[in-house]
């Protein structure tokens, strides 16, 4: 079946350190991964995505690959802000159609100064 | 130029009532998908409409019942609430015909059943 598992938070940081949020998969076919941020009392946006083996996704500082041989999609940040405080979310879309998304359990992120 | 709109934002009701949330896109996405977001953060699918024809309905009680009456409006009524339906409720659209999965969220709804 399809699944993602997502690494356990909640994550807290100081300001400026690197973050790395674990995110594996279950896929049948080739999915396509995304990460999605929730920041508090907002909804869902999409943040970076990558829609084959070996494509980095990239945006706001915040980059994940691919990778198809580890069925991983971890997320990283070289230097946390304050701001980046939020609820990050792992999901993949198994099929060509999109039907169906999936996502991880989210995983919370805490920055302090 | 709100994308995905959902109203009310918050919602407070007793057991055993009906109520009703509204979505609606102005993206022209044919996909709309209604999710629940529990305590926790967890976040389950519960339907999804393509040109207002269901595609995916998750096991969820037949006391939730979408209804999409164009391709922009994905509504999402509840009958008869119990405790258990407390939680936040996100709308989202995709533009699925054209490749592209990513999903545009709406600000959620906050349901309290007491």
């Amino acid at each position: 079946g399809n699944s993602v598992t997502q690494m356990e938070g909640p994550v807290t940081l100081s300001e400026e350190a690197f973050l790395t949020i674990n995110c594996t998969y279950t896929a049948t076919g080739y999915p396509s991964l995304f990460w999605y941020v929730q920041y508090p009392g907002e909804g869902l946006q999409l943040l970076l995505k990558a829609t084959k083996a070996d494509d980095k996704g990239s945006n706001k500082g915040f980059e994940a690959t691919y990778r198809k041989e580890t069925t991983s999609f971890h997320l990283e940040k070289g230097s946390v802000q304050v701001s980046d405080s939020a609820v990050y979310f792992c999901a993949l879309s198994p099929d060509v159609a999109g039907n169906q998304f999936y996502f991880g359990t989210g995983t919370s992120l805490t920055v302090i100064p | 130029d709100t994308a995905v709109s959902q109203t009310p934002k918050y919602l407070v009701t007793q057991m055993g009532n009906d109520k009703s949330i509204k979505c609606e896109q102005n993206l022209g996405h044919d996909t709309m998908y209604w999710y629940k977001q529990d305590s926790k953060k967890f976040l389950k699918i519960m339907f999804s409409y393509n040109n207002k024809e269901l595609i995916i309905n998750e096991t969820v009680p037949n006391r939730f019942s979408p209804k999409s009456p164009d391709k922009a409006h994905l509504n999402l009524h509840i009958n008869s609430l119990e405790l258990g339906d407390s939680a936040v409720y996100f709308c989202a659209s995709s533009p699925r015909n054209r490749g592209d999965h990513e999903q545009y969220f709406g600000p959620g709804t906050r349901l309290t059943v007491t």
